[in-house]
């Protein structure tokens, strides 16, 4: 599968603070998702980016997808305590036998 | 919550046993994947289904197998379990050919002593 750096690995904000992660591949992806896991949760489905450059917003949520598909971003403004989990980038392979191979995620812990 | 269910949801076991664990969906969604999550790893795929009796393995299957005689229910068994297969264990659907998010089950954390 198509693997993926995802930094950092840890975040820890005050409240109101804006919080990013990067997802990098050294190779050029077809399309990408987001997943957020609260603690003791199941990860949840956010977004999928599938075009170069792609840019999708979800509230105070901004998901960049890069002009050579080989890195993503995930941009949060102002965090709220709400925000705290661990979020994931997953890229996706091709074909209709579609899998994902998921990035390491990024823990966020937000201090009121 | 895409209608997922996992059973069980904890379970100890000791080593050499047979464990299985369930997945039911109640939507008839024809792709179902089986992942585990360890600290350090994230998640990773163990084995997948495309349909009625059509598996494949993902990353990490070895000591691993999967069945699926109905489209709503998708079996992992750990043949006979070792502590490195301790481990939070989730089950996801795919809604369909063109859409490629998948939606998670609750998990099963399996203890292995």
């Amino acid at each position: 599968g198509q693997q993926v750096m995802q930094i950092p690995q840890y975040q820890h904000v005050q409240e109101g603070e804006d919080f990013t992660t990067y997802c990098n591949s050294s190779t050029t992806l077809s399309n990408i998702q987001w997943y957020k896991q609260r603690p003791g949760g199941h990860p949840v489905f956010l977004i999928q980016l599938v075009k170069s450059g792609e840019v999708k917003k979800q509230k105070r949520l901004t998901f960049q997808f890069g002009e050579a598909k080989k890195n993503s971003s995930l941009h949060i403004t102002a965090t709220q305590t709400t925000d705290v989990g661990t979020y994931f980038c997953a890229p996706g392979s091709g074909g209709s036998n579609y899998k994902l191979t998921f990035g390491k995620g990024t823990l966020l812990t937000v201090n009121p | 919550d895409a209608g997922i269910t996992q059973s069980p949801r904890h379970k100890v076991t000791e080593t050499g046993t047979p464990v299985t664990l369930r997945c039911h969906q109640t939507e008839n969604h024809r792709y179902m994947y089986w992942y585990r999550q360890d600290p350090g790893h994230g998640l990773r795929l163990i084995h997948y289904s495309y349909g009625v009796k059509d598996t494949d393995k993902g990353e990490v299957s070895d000591g691993y197998s999967v069945s699926r005689s109905k489209t709503e229910d998708f079996l992992l068994t750990l043949e006979s379990a070792t502590s490195s297969q301790t481990s939070v264990y989730f089950c996801a659907i795919r809604p369909g050919t063109d859409l490629y998010e998948q939606y998670f089950g609750p998990g099963t954390r399996l203890t292995v002593t």
